[in-house]
């Protein structure tokens, strides 16, 4: 069964708006950590923000911020005043685990393209 | 500037040869890890170490081998065992285990079969 779902395998938004990427999670584990990364076409991962399980306020890292809906089991990742630079994949990922052999878990992907 | 060096960029390999690929970094992180990305698909562990002369195998390990010999440098080879090994690889290192705080990823080998 996946574990973290991304929904939306493309999305054309115009530039200035603000975009919601998608991202379910499963987990039983009381604690886990949720992560956005983003991977341009140069190729490598540049990680975009965190949110905890236990932490009250969702996460925000300048235009990034987090919608983390615990009942829910979804972390949407929002993008405000999108930027032709923000044309990228989006990947969604989920630690669980305990200890020092922490797992990494990691959705398909979103492809976002800014249109001019 | 500290960072993550992947090489070669694009990697060529012949039916039953090992090929190897070479990931460094300088940021003095103990924990280092190799990725598979597949198209339309997220990033799989092929294997992380935590320490020097340490490491583990991941959900993919069959078909590769690692070393860990410098803290520095981690590099992984793709084995004629590896039955499919087209694909982008990508090589991370993180402070601490492979979670617990973010990742710093390098730019990747395209290795593809010919």
């Amino acid at each position: 069964a996946q574990k973290i779902t991304q929904t939306q395998p493309g999305m054309f938004v115009q530039e200035k708006e603000a975009v919601t990427l998608d991202c379910t999670y499963d987990t039983s584990d009381p604690s886990y950590g949720l992560f956005w990364y983003k991977q341009p076409s140069s190729g490598e991962m540049i990680f975009l923000i965190y949110q905890g399980s236990y932490d009250q306020q969702n996460a925000t890292e300048g235009r990034y911020s987090l919608n983390f809906q615990k009942a829910r089991k979804s972390a949407n990742l929002v993008i405000s005043a999108s930027q032709l630079g923000d044309s990228a994949m989006y990947f969604c990922a989920m630690r669980e685990g305990m200890g020092s052999n922490y797992q990494l878990i990691w959705g398909a992907g979103t492809k976002l393209i800014i249109k001019p | 500037d500290g960072g993550i060096t992947q090489s070669p960029k694009y990697l060529f390999r012949k039916e039953g040869q090992n090929v190897t690929l070479s990931c460094e970094q300088n940021l003095n992180h103990d924990a280092m890890y190799w990725y598979r990305q597949d198209p339309g698909q997220g990033l799989r562990l092929i294997y992380y170490s935590q320490i020097v002369n340490d490491f583990q195998k991941g959900d993919i390990a069959e078909g590769y081998s690692v070393s860990r010999e410098k803290k520095e440098s981690f590099p992984l080879t793709v084995t004629s065992a590896q039955k499919n090994p087209t694909a982008f690889y990508l090589c991370a290192s993180s402070i601490g285990g492979q979670g617990a705080l973010e990742a710093f990823f390098g730019q990747g080998t395209r290795l593809t079969v010919v």
